[in-house]
C-alpha cells in the first residue's frame, strides 16, 4: 500500500475561505513533501519540511509536521479559483532512495 | 536548461507490442524515478535508479524493465504491453533528499 494517504478525498470551498489536507504516513521518513497537478500536467513541488521541522511557511501555505503521529497537514490560506487542482504528499524514507505519493486531495475552488 | 524531458507525449500500442519510454534530465541530479498514474490516482513507484548504474523495484515492477543508460538518462521498457500498462508515465529526477522535478508525462494506451 502506498506510504502517504491523503485526506479529504476531495474539497469544494469558496474562493477566500482556507484549505487544510492532512496526509498520514507509516514508517519513518527523512522528509514530506507537497505537490500540485494541474489536470493533465506534471506535479509542480510546493514545500518540502524535514523530519526534523514542525511546521514551514511558503507565501499563502503552511506545511506542519508531527512525527509522532506520522502525519502532516497542508493549509492554503485565502484560496483563490487558480489553486484547484490536486494536491499530493510524497514521503522520502529514512535512509533510502524511494519517494512514494499519497492517492492526493482534489480542490475546488469556486469563484 | 529543459529539467526532465520525456519522450514521447502520446503512444498507442497494441497488446504484446514492446516499446521504450525515454527520460534526461539535465540538473546533474543523482536519483531518477519513474511513476505510473492511472485516471484519479496517485503516482505509484514503478523503478528507480539512486544513481548512476543502480536500479531498484519500487511498488508496481512487474512487466517494466528500466536501463540507467548514464547519469542523465533512465529508460523504462514495456517488453509485452498489457491493456492494464495503459496510464500516464512520469519521470522524476532528484537531488538527494530534495524535492523531485517531474516531465510532462507519458500518455500510453494499450488497446
Amino acid at each position: 500500500s502506498q506510504q502517504g494517504e491523503e485526506d479529504p478525498q476531495a474539497l469544494s470551498i469558496q474562493e477566500g475561505e482556507n484549505a487544510t489536507m492532512n496526509c498520514s504516513y507509516k514508517t519513518s521518513i527523512n522528509n514530506l513533501q507537497w505537490y500540485r497537478q494541474n489536470s493533465g500536467r506534471g506535479l509542480v513541488h510546493l514545500i518540502l519540511i524535514r523530519s526534523n521541522e514542525r511546521e514551514k511557511h511558503s507565501g499563502r501555505l503552511r506545511v506542519t509536521l508531527d512525527t509522532s503521529k506520522k502525519s502532516s497537514s497542508l493549509l492554503i490560506t485565502a484560496s483563490r479559483a487558480a489553486d484547484t487542482a490536486s494536491y499530493f504528499c510524497a514521503t522520502l524514507n529514512t535512509g533510502g532512495f524511494k519517494t512514494i505519493f499519497g492517492a492526493g486531495t482534489r480542490l475546488f475552488v469556486k469563484a | 536548461n529543459a529539467g526532465v524531458t520525456q519522450t514521447p507525449k502520446f503512444q498507442v500500442l497494441k497488446t504484446g507490442q514492446s516499446m521504450t519510454l525515454q527520460c534526461a534530465q539535465d540538473m546533474n541530479h543523482n536519483s531518477m524515478y519513474w511513476y505510473r498514474q492511472d485516471p484519479g490516482m496517485g503516482l505509484r513507484l514503478i523503478y528507480y535508479s539512486a544513481s548512476e548504474g543502480t536500479t531498484d523495484k519500487g511498488e508496481v515492477p512487474n512487466g517494466y524493465n528500466v536501463s540507467r543508460l548514464n547519469k542523465r538518462e533512465f529508460s523504462l521498457r514495456l517488453e509485452s504491453a498489457a491493456p492494464s500498462q495503459t496510464s500516464v508515465y512520469f519521470c522524476a529526477s532528484i537531488w538527494t533528499g530534495d524535492e523531485a522535478f517531474f516531465g510532462q508525462g507519458t500518455r500510453l494506451t494499450v488497446v
